[in-house]
């Protein structure tokens, strides 16, 4: 089947300390991945796409095909990166989110 | 980014009744939407797909009859939920996707309550 797997349902990281938040994949074919984020009490918005390679709000993921992976990166840990991250892939022209991870950084 | 439009944020009803959830692209035209379901505490599940001018696509186990989709107009797609019933109660999300490109934006979501 394919599908994105975050094995983490909690991730806490003391503020300035680097985060990982992790997604496996499992495609056939070159896939399309995404990260998305919901603040508290604010709706899902994307955060980066594999495809574009940018860098957004200090976060980074790179496509590890070898490792089926697309973990999220940021080197140090600000109070407001506390939110719910979802991993995503693009299947069949729908996005289909992992179960998600809650960031939690602390002070 | 585009804005998607969701309404109402929150509904309440009695068992029985029939809710209608409307979604709208403000500024921006979507051939495709899409609609998902979130559990407390879990992720988003996709319920189908909303295409416009034809009727929509729904996952495995999701009931036609029961969440109807009706996408009349390149902004506007409507979830109707029929007989509502207590385990009907959830969050309701929708999407829509930009045009040539696989970027979607989020509606806030409608907090559906079943009495």
């Amino acid at each position: 089947a394919q599908r994105v797997t975050q094995p983490e349902k909690l991730l806490s990281v003391f503020k300035g300390a680097p985060v990982e938040l992790k997604c496996n994949y499992s495609y056939s074919g070159s896939p399309e991945l995404f990260w998305y984020v919901q603040y508290s009490r604010q709706r899902l918005q994307l955060l980066l796409r594999h495809i574009s390679r940018e860098s957004i709000k200090g976060f980074t993921a790179d496509l590890n095909k070898g490792e089926t992976s697309f973990h999220l990166k940021k080197p140090f840990a600000q109070e407001e990166d506390s939110a719910m991250y979802y991993c995503a892939l693009l299947r069949d022209d729908k996005i289909i989110f992992g179960k998600g991870t809650r960031l939690h950084i602390l002070p | 980014g585009a804005v998607v439009s969701q309404h109402p944020s929150w509904v309440i009803c009695k068992s029985g009744t029939s809710v209608k959830i409307e979604c709208r692209s403000l500024d921006f035209q979507a051939t495709t939407m899409f609609w998902y379901r979130q559990f407390p505490k879990q992720s988003l599940m996709l319920m189908a797909t909303s295409n416009e001018g034809s009727k929509a696509t729904y996952e495995q186990g999701v009931e036609k009859d029961k969440f109807l989709i009706n996408h009349a107009s390149l902004t506007l797609s409507t979830l109707t939920v029929t007989s509502a019933h207590p385990e009907d109660s959830s969050f309701y999300i929708c999407s829509a996707r930009v045009p040539a490109k696989n970027i979607q934006y989020f509606g806030a979501g409608t907090r559906l309550s079943v009495l």
